[in-house]
C-alpha cells in the first residue's frame, strides 16, 4: 500500500537538542511538506519542496530545517534555536503540479522534557 | 495577511441529525478548496474536495457548497454517527498548490 510514514510516533528532546523527524512516501509525490499544530490549533507551515534538493521557509521556519535529497525523503530537524518546540508535527505529501491535495503522515508528538 | 476562517468552533449535534460546518475563505483568487477530518492524535484525512468552477459537489453522507460571491464554504454530514466526532478543516489552495488551513470546528456527536 502507499502511503506516507512518519517516525517516531512519540519524541522527548531535552533543552539544547537537536532532533530529527522522519518522513518517508512512497506515493511518488513531487512535493513535501511539514506543519506543526499546537493543542486545539490549525495547521502552521515549517517548511515545503516541491521538488528534490530544493526547499522553501513556510510561515514559522524559525528554529527548524529540513533537506530533500531524495524524493522519498523530508525529514525536518528542529534545532535548539526553536524555544517552544512541543507540538504535534505534521508531514504531508503531494502531486505538486496539480491541486489534487495533500496526504498525510500520522503525525509525532514532540515533547520538552 | 489572508487567510480561511471558521465561524464555530465546536458543533454539537445529535445523532441522526445532518452537520453544517461553515468556512470564510478571503482569497478571491483561491481555486481549490478541501475539507479534512481530523480525529484526537492521528493526521488529517480527506474527506471531499471542489475547484472553484463548481458550486457543489457530492460524496458519500457528505456535501461541500461553495459560494464564490461571498466566499464562503460549508461541509454538509447527512445522519452524523458517532464516528463522525472530529475536528474539521477547510484548506483553500492560494498559488503553487500550497494549502492554507482554517483554525478546525470540533464536531461533538450526542448519543
Amino acid at each position: 500500500d502507499g502511503g506516507i510514514t512518519q517516525s517516531p510516533k512519540y519524541l522527548f528532546r531535552k533543552e539544547g537538542q537537536n532532533v530529527t523527524l522522519s518522513c518517508e512516501q512512497n506515493l511518488n509525490h513531487d512535493a513535501m511538506y511539514w506543519y506543526r499544530q499546537d493543542p486545539g490549533q490549525g495547521l502552521r507551515l515549517i517548511y515545503y519542496s516541491q521538488i528534490v534538493n530544493d526547499f522553501q521557509k513556510g510561515d514559522i521556519a524559525e528554529g527548524y530545517s529540513v533537506s530533500r535529497e531524495k524524493k522519498e525523503s523530508f525529514p525536518l530537524t528542529v534545532t535548539s534555536a526553536q524555544k517552544n518546540p512541543t507540538a504535534f508535527y505534521l508531514c504531508a505529501s503531494s502531486i505538486g503540479r496539480i491541486n489534487y491535495g495533500y496526504t498525510f503522515g500520522s503525525g509525532t508528538r514532540l515533547t520538552v522534557v | 495577511g489572508e487567510s480561511v476562517g471558521l465561524h464555530l468552533p465546536t458543533l454539537s449535534v445529535q445523532e441522526g441529525d445532518n452537520s453544517i460546518i461553515n468556512c470564510a475563505y478571503s482569497n478571491s483568487a483561491s481555486d481549490y478548496f478541501i475539507w479534512y477530518k481530523q480525529e484526537s492524535g492521528k493526521g488529517p484525512q480527506f474527506i471531499i474536495d471542489i475547484r472553484s468552477n463548481m458550486d457543489k459537489r457530492q460524496g458519500q453522507r457528505v456535501t461541500v457548497l461553495l459560494n464564490k460571491t461571498v466566499k464562503h464554504l460549508s461541509l454538509q454530514i447527512a445522519a452524523t454517527q458517532p464516528g463522525d466526532s472530529a475536528v474539521y478543516f477547510c484548506a483553500e489552495n492560494m498559488a503553487g498548490n500550497k494549502l492554507t488551513f482554517g483554525g478546525g470546528t470540533r464536531v461533538l456527536v450526542k448519543p
